[in-house]
């Protein structure tokens, strides 16, 4: 019930395109979604999050939309530019201040020019 | 937003000596923090969380003996890995939680033993 399972592994987009990473979850006591950047040889850096009384959210060229009925929550990116190629992470908590994190598996960005 | 350093960026050690790794919060108060470890290409594993002026508390599997956790104030908990084998070379990374509620990394520290 601790799982969140994320995809897909890896994504390649040709620059100015939609890039859009899927998570689910088990654990319906879960009421924050983070999602984390990571560049390599870095911590994560939180880029957006959500919780389970908003349907989506909005923050310049990301945005996450949440299904509570479904248990499943997506990271779009519009108009993905090369900087943007990372590792993104979901995660999942069950406390309010997001403590105790569930990590989906990641997802590999590619942003071609 | 809130600022964790984490220190050594990168070590190499040799069998059998042991490493620390600090975790600093810079500019706010953290009575958890939580360390993680990377393998390549993978998710964070949590090892253990840390409260400030108690005890870790380890994950299944983690060997609490193997992995030193001390959290001595509110802006500082070390992670010391204790006769490091090849086997414990990973990216190591700590998280600490502002007393709003969200949490931040610090940047890894990426541990190598030869």
């Amino acid at each position: 019930q601790q799982q969140v399972k994320q995809s897909p592994q890896s994504l390649i987009v040709q620059k100015g395109g939609i890039s859009i990473i899927n998570c689910a979850y088990e654990n319906t006591a879960f009421d924050y979604f983070p999602w984390y950047q990571q560049f390599p040889g870095k911590g994560p850096a939180l880029l957006i999050a959500i919780r389970p009384d908003v349907s989506e959210k909005k923050e310049g060229r990301f945005t996450i939309s949440f299904n509570k009925s479904a248990k499943q929550f997506s990271l779009h990116i519009m108009d993905s530019q090369p900087g943007d190629s990372a590792t993104y992470f979901c995660a999942a908590s069950r406390e309010t201040s997001g403590s105790r994190l569930t990590f989906g598996e990641g997802t590999q960005l590619t942003v071609n020019p | 937003g809130a600022v964790v350093s984490q220190h050594p960026s990168r070590v190499i050690c040799k069998s059998g000596t042991s490493v620390k790794i600090e975790c600093r919060s810079l500019d706010f108060q953290a009575t958890t923090m939580f360390w993680y470890r990377q393998f390549p290409k993978q998710s964070l594993m949590l090892m253990a969380t840390s409260n400030e002026g108690s005890k870790a508390t380890y994950e299944q599997g983690v060997e609490k003996d193997k992995f030193l956790i001390n959290h001595a104030s509110l802006t500082l908990s070390t992670l010391t890995v204790t006769s490091a084998h090849p086997e414990d070379s990973s990216f190591y990374i700590c998280s600490a939680r502002e007393q709003g509620g969200k949490l931040f990394f610090g940047s890894g520290t990426q541990l190598s033993v030869l």
